[in-house]
């Protein structure tokens, strides 16, 4: 079983609409869990932290369940900005800075 | 602050050959990495630093150096390039958790290093 799991996509929604990605982690331990967001030849930029209680930031909201060891991206009112390929990132657990990341999920926003 | 950068942006080698992919961060982080970002996987994680003089291996070692001599330079280096080493390569740094104040170790990604081995 692959350490972090994502839908690959490609997701292809038009612009206005909400659009959900999930991603599931292998190691329990795990204590810290991230969004980053990579643009096509870029390289990846963090777009939120993931904390236990949810958190948002403006049309994004993220969630995290320890239990199942699930964490979901919304996005809300899509722009043709927000296509991009997202990353779910979660620490190993045993050593800070030691991150595992997901294979992405590919988002396109149409007019 | 130019954050972390990496050169050269693109290079060509051929099988054998070896080479020093270069990433310097001007951020003062005591955390570094190497990773390398092939299509259909993710960022997996080469070498690790955290600090001047410690390096430690990630998931993909083989086939490649590190060192850390100060803390702004993380050196990668390439012993005898291999067609399997052409990939994508990101260096990354992060500030620890002392510094940070957070468990949450945001990273902060160099522009890449696209190789080809031929």
């Amino acid at each position: 079983r692959k350490e972090v799991e994502q839908d690959p996509g490609p997701f292809n929604v038009p612009e206005g609409a909400t659009v959900a990605f999930n991603c599931t982690y292998s190691n329990s331990a795990s204590q810290s869990f991230f969004w980053y967001r990579q643009d096509c030849r870029k390289e990846p930029k963090l777009l939120m932290s993931v904390y236990s209680s949810g958190n948002e930031d403006g049309r994004f909201t993220a969630q995290l369940n320890r239990a199942s060891q699930y964490i979901s991206l919304l996005i809300r009112d899509s722009k043709l900005s927000d296509s991009a390929t997202y990353l779910c990132v979660v620490n190993k657990g045993t050593s800070y800075g030691k991150l595992t990341f997901g294979q992405g999920t590919i988002l396109t926003v149409h007019p | 602050n130019a954050g972390v950068t990496q050169t050269p942006k693109f290079q060509v080698l051929k099988t054998g050959q070896s080479m020093t992919l270069q990433c310097a961060q001007d951020m003062n982080h005591e955390y570094m990495s190497w990773y390398r970002q092939d299509p259909g996987m993710g960022l997996r994680l080469i070498h690790y630093s955290v600090g001047a003089g410690i390096t430690d291996q990630g998931e993909v070692p083989n086939g490649y150096n590190v060192s850390r001599s100060t803390t702004e330079d993380f050196p990668l280096r390439l012993l005898s390039a291999a067609p399997s080493q052409t990939s994508v390569y990101f260096c990354a740094s992060s500030p620890s958790w002392r510094t940070s104040g957070t468990y949450q170790e945001t990273q902060y990604f160099g522009p890449g290093t696209r190789l080809l081995v031929l």
